[in-house]
């Protein structure tokens, strides 16, 4: 069955430095999300894109965030400098269409900045 | 605006007793709700969804949950528990614009044998 994939599993970087989590979404699916879920809080929308652009974006996802499809299987998001709050599991996930669509999730990179 | 409230952080069951999670939903249009459920160390695997078809749907693994509009409720239910369903179960919402998801706080099912 296919899946979402997601590395790394697990990302440690200092203040101020710069990440990239990667995903590689289902296919055929033609949205993609990115989520996170700071420890012991809900899981919080940040993004979502399609056709190469962002098609929404929650509060959470300013400046120092960024979306890219670099190529036809990956979709990445990058956090420019990272602050001890970003600390949290970032959640990939793909739908094949948009409204009211299921998403399906990867498995999560925890990412920790110290 | 869209929200989900899951009542019981955590639940704790006997195997082979009934389940059930609760989810009140808030919502100002009609909602596509779902239910997920995550194992330690997995990704979120879709369990159900209700997308304003029957009311009463019907999931894997033997999980169902029924949409109650009056109540505005979407509770889990699954007959008789097995040692495998020990997991974090999230319940979602979605508006009908748009396409982000609004996740509860989870509750973590134990079940004991």
């Amino acid at each position: 069955e296919p899946e979402v994939t997601q590395t790394p599993s697990h990302q440690v970087t200092q203040m101020g430095q710069e990440v990239i989590l990667r995903c590689v979404p289902i296919s055929n699916h033609l949205y993609f999300y990115w989520y996170r879920q700071i420890l012991g809080q809900k899981v919080e929308f940040l993004v979502s894109f399609y056709n190469n652009e962002i098609s929404e974006k929650s509060e959470i996802f300013d400046d120092q965030f960024s979306v890219e499809r670099p190529d036809g299987s990956n979709f990445t998001l990058k956090i420019r400098s990272t602050k001890l709050e970003d600390s949290a599991m970032y959640f990939c996930a793909s739908s094949l269409t948009g409204q009211k669509e299921t998403q399906y999730f990867g498995p999560g990179t925890r990412l920790l900045v110290l | 605006a869209q929200s989900v409230t899951q009542l019981d952080s955590h639940v704790s069951v006997s195997e082979g007793t009934p389940v059930l999670l609760r989810c009140n939903y808030s919502s100002s249009y009609s909602p596509s709700l779902f239910w997920y459920v995550q194992h330690p160390n997995k990704g979120l695997q879709l369990l159900l969804k209700y997308t304003s078809a029957a009311t009463l749907v019907k999931g894997i693994n033997g999980f169902e949950a029924e949409f109650k509009k009056s109540e505005t409720s979407f509770h889990l239910t699954k007959p008789s528990a097995h040692m495998s369903d020990a997991a974090e179960y999230f319940c979602v919402v979605s508006r009908n614009t748009g396409n982000q998801f609004y996740f509860g706080t989870g509750t973590s099912l134990t079940v004991i044998p």
